[in-house]
């Protein structure tokens, strides 16, 4: 079975700093899927980015990137510019590369924005 | 109303009574989940159904039964629930194509249910 760990329960940044997230898995499958998603104080969980375990390389959308490690099975995220906007929990996650494939998640981290 | 819908948003309840959560997708897609969101645990997958028809039940006690009319609409019937059972439910809603490829999960804001 797939687990996904995140072993820092709580982070915090300062405002405009840079921080960033672990994340390590651990799967016998070769293609797969690793997220990060966003929950707010909303609740509703938004995809932050995405990476495909076929690309070596990390995918990166605006201020966040992820470094890939697919030998260590290791999957961080750097939030650079930090904003008070996300301030949120984080979760890492994994998914089989088939169409509705369930999502496997993390505990999560809380992240808190200093200003 | 856009994207993924879910209410009540809090909900309240005795070990006795019988409620229902409703979830309610605004994106035309065809495959439809349930999660269940713990402190300090990882969101557990309870349920997945695929045009209307069930194809997940992840060993989900029977006091919850799920429900899906159309591929709109999603309900948990919940009865005889235990104190343990309180959570923050999030429903969720994709587009299935039956090929390989991910097709991301659209996520509701949750129904916090305290199960008294």
């Amino acid at each position: 079975a797939q687990t996904v760990t995140q072993s820092q329960p709580e982070m915090s940044v300062q405002e405009a700093e840079t921080v960033t997230l672990s994340c390590t898995y651990d799967t016998s499958e070769s293609d797969y899927y690793l997220f990060w998603y966003k929950q707010p104080p909303s609740r509703q969980m938004i995809l932050v980015i995405r990476q495909e375990a076929y690309k070596q390389q990390n995918a990166t959308e605006n201020r966040f990137s992820v470094n890939f490690q697919k030998a260590a099975k290791s999957f961080s995220l750097k939030i650079s510019d930090s904003q008070l906007g996300d301030a949120a929990m984080y979760f890492c996650a994994y998914a089989l590369n088939f169409g509705n494939e369930k999502l496997t998640f993390g505990t999560g981290t809380r992240l808190t924005i200093i200003p | 109303e856009t994207g993924v819908t879910q209410t009540p948003r809090h909900l309240v309840m005795g070990m006795t009574n019988k409620k229902s959560l409703k979830c309610e997708q605004h994106l035309g897609h065809n495959a439809m989940y349930w999660y269940k969101q713990s402190a300090k645990k990882p969101l557990e997958l309870m349920f997945v159904y695929n045009f209307k028809e069930q194809t997940e039940n992840n060993s989900v006690p029977s006091r919850f039964s799920p429900e899906c009319p159309n591929s709109s609409h999603l309900f948990l019937h919940l009865h005889t629930l235990q104190p343990e059972d309180s959570a923050l439910y999030l429903c969720a809603s994709s587009q299935e194509t039956g090929t390989s490829g991910y097709n991301e999960q659209f996520f509701g804001p949750g129904t916090r249910l305290t199960v008294l």
